[in-house]
């Protein structure tokens, strides 16, 4: 059974940083494109970032492009989000997501799996 | 302002079918697959169809999806009361060169 476990939210003052952490199991990591989304207080759900199998083409929403930064380590399987001079419109559940079927993130059939992790900037 | 333009709102009675629209461009839906999500806020996105008429495991055939030029829909038939619920499509964009979602359609089963 897929599974993902994020964690590393918290509350942060503005200006500040985080790193989330995504650990999977269940599936072989490596051959996956890998994606964050989010879902802010009052609005919908927004594509944060995503990266290629191989950790190539990251690929950034327009709304955090210059200061999150995606990667991956195929080795233990886990997914990670560098957050950097978080903003208030950066509060939101974070979710780490698989596509279904590709290693290339421009596929874009996203799957999150896990119960999300919270980020409270204040 | 989303890119993938949805309404805001749309209704049912249990065991009808409905219809939820999702608008884009030629960058988007015009040239890539669809996505579609069922939301409960706090929890995880659920997703319902991929590579616009998939279905995965475990997802109703209640639920599918067509798809005609740059525009998309799920289609729900035999609704229930637990499809109440707020749906999104979401696609890759070419020109963006990022994911896109819609801005959600909150269904309400009457």
């Amino acid at each position: 059974e897929v599974q993902m476990v994020e964690s590393g939210g918290t509350s942060v003052q503005p200006g500040g940083s985080l790193r989330l952490f995504c650990k999977t199991t269940g599936f072989n990591f490596g051959e996956y494109a890998m994606h964050w989304v989010r879902h802010a207080p009052g609005r919908g759900l927004e594509w944060v970032a995503g990266l290629n199998w191989n950790g190539g083409r990251l690929s950034y929403a327009d709304s955090v492009k210059g200061r999150f930064t995606i990667s991956r380590n195929n080795d233990n399987s886990s997914l990670f989000l560098q957050m950097n001079n978080l903003k208030t419109e950066d509060t939101a559940l974070y979710f780490c997501a698989k596509d279904v079927a590709s290693p290339y993130v421009n596929w874009g059939a996203i799957d999150p799996r896990g119960q999300g992790t919270l980020v409270i900037v204040s | 302002q989303s890119v993938l333009t949805q309404p805001p709102s749309a209704s049912g009675t249990p065991g009808q079918k409905v219809t939820i629209p999702c608008s884009g461009s030629d960058s988007n839906l015009g040239r890539n697959s669809v996505q579609w999500y069922q939301y409960f806020p706090g929890a995880a996105p659920r997703l319902l169809i991929y590579l616009t008429y998939q279905r995965p495991p475990g997802v109703p055939d209640r639920f599918s999806g067509s798809k005609s030029g740059t525009s998309s829909s799920l289609i729900i038939s035999g609704l229930r009361s637990e499809d109440e619920a707020d749906y999104f499509c979401a696609a890759w964009d070419d020109s963006l060169t990022a994911a896109v979602f819609g801005g959600g359609t909150r269904l309400t089963v009457l």
